[in-house]
């Protein structure tokens, strides 16, 4: 039973460029939430997608945006980049269960912003 | 602004006694809990969740929920230096999003 994938695993970039992370959530799981983590912070939540819809958004500006395919996969978009975009982005995927689901993460994507 | 406090540590504890993590949350309307354990440059592992007052046990690891005093706890029997780790403690109201605290630093001391 695969669990959450991510790709790639690191990314380098300069400001102003634009990125793409992916997420391949675990068998039987239908949603998925993005998150952000900064070096010794807990995650932040950026969004979460749901039947193909953002359902909940963190306190991100639009440059962060995502999308969420019908095998529910997804990506998460940052576009004009900032040194302060450098984090882990985690992706985290559930069984939606009328808010009694639990996430279950994938192994990160490291993104360096330079 | 719905917020989960730890302390963010090092707490230091011996191997094979009991580590004890304490986590509170200000949204009394939080339903679900959460603990998950963070290797250095890994990603979270999820360890327990709790949604009801009391003592969830899950082999070495208790979870506590006092939801009157807004306050949920890990507890980690006959510690080993392989739960070396920051734990993080995560609350969740319905359908919102999970909150995280900043985590807590765990060294096993051998």
């Amino acid at each position: 039973d695969a669990g959450v994938t991510q790709s790639p695993t690191h990314l380098i970039k300069t400001r102003g460029q634009q990125v793409t992370l992916r997420c391949s959530p675990k068998s039987g799981h239908d949603t998925v939430s993005w998150y952000q983590q900064a070096l010794g912070q807990g995650p932040q939540f950026i969004f979460q997608y749901y039947e193909e819809e953002e359902r909940q958004r963190g306190n991100f500006p639009d440059r962060f945006s995502g999308h969420q395919f019908p095998n529910y996969s997804s990506e998460l978009n940052v576009n004009a980049l900032l040194l302060g975009d450098s984090a882990l982005y985690l992706c985290a995927s559930s069984l939606e269960a009328g808010g009694r689901d639990t996430q279950y993460f994938g192994p990160g994507t490291r993104l360096t912003v330079l | 602004q719905k917020e989960v406090e730890q302390n963010s540590g090092p707490l230091s504890v011996p191997e094979g006694a009991i580590a004890s993590l304490n986590c509170t949350y200000s949204d009394r309307g939080s339903q679900s809990f959460f603990w998950y354990r963070q290797y250095s440059g890994k990603s979270p592992e999820l360890i327990m969740f709790i949604y009801s007052n009391g003592d969830k046990e899950d082999g070495r690891f208790t979870a506590q929920l006092n939801k009157a005093s807004q306050y949920v706890s890990l507890l980690i029997r006959d510690s080993q230096p392989s739960d070396s780790a920051t734990y993080l403690c995560a609350v969740k109201s319905g359908n919102e999003k999970l909150t995280f605290g900043t985590g807590t630093r765990l060294t096993i001391i051998p």
